[in-house]
């Protein structure tokens, strides 16, 4: 079985500019995180979606980020413009249990550079 | 204010030892505890989850306590091995709805 896949692995961009992720989650898991992890630190959730639904989005920075989850599969993250300081690993996660989560599969995450 | 701790520095030790890694909270109370582990480069991979009710959990070579009382948890890697080594992330399912992950300690065994 397939696991949680992401693209792409690395983006280098310019600031100002603008950048995408996308993310397909576990066949089945209709819980879908998006997480931000900066370096030596955890990861901190940026949004979470059940089904198509973003059931949490209280640290999305709206003005800059947004995230839609078409026919509640696979979800896109983008951001625009691009700051320096969103250098980052974004990484994507998915879940069976909705509401109250199990384990959490991630992706490998897409590592983002801003010059 | 809300924390979630877990040792910054890392922590170094030789091969067949146990090891052990602490998560402390405060402001919290968690319903569950989950430990994960992350290689460089790599998403976090699940090891343990451990309920409010539960005082340990054991996978194999993996225990997890959780001590409500102390608001602490502790993970013990028994008879290490340099494969173990890599970085091991705890996270708070928060009765707010939120699974929130501490900073991580980087685990190294040395053969």
């Amino acid at each position: 079985e397939a696991g949680v896949v992401q693209s792409p692995r690395y983006k280098i961009i310019e600031k100002k500019q603008p950048v995408a992720f996308w993310c397909n989650p576990i066949s089945g898991h209709n819980t879908l995180y998006w997480y931000l992890q900066n370096l030596g630190q955890g990861p901190e959730l940026l949004i979470r979606y059940e089904n198509e639904e973003a059931v949490d989005d209280s640290q999305l920075p709206k003005d800059r980020f947004s995230a839609e989850r078409l026919k509640g599969v696979d979800s896109t993250l983008k951001i625009q413009p691009a700051e320096l300081g969103d250098s980052a690993v974004y990484l994507c996660a998915s879940s069976l249990d909705q509401g109250r989560p199990g384990e959490l599969f991630f992706g490998e995450g897409s590592r983002l550079t801003v010059l | 204010s809300q924390k979630i701790e877990q040792n910054s520095e890392a922590l170094n030790i030789q091969e067949g030892k146990t090891a052990t890694l602490t998560c402390n909270y405060t402001n919290y109370s968690p319903a569950y505890l989950q430990w994960y582990r992350q290689d460089p480069g790599r998403g976090p991979v699940f090891l343990l989850l451990i309920r409010e009710n539960e005082k340990e959990k054991r996978k194999e070579r993996l225990k997890v306590t959780f001590d409500t009382t102390l608001k602490q948890s502790l993970f013990h890697i028994t008879a290490s091995q340099p494969a173990d080594s890599a970085t091991y992330l705890c996270a708070l399912y928060n009765q707010g709805g939120k699974l929130i992950f501490g900073q991580g300690t980087e685990l190294s065994v040395k053969p």
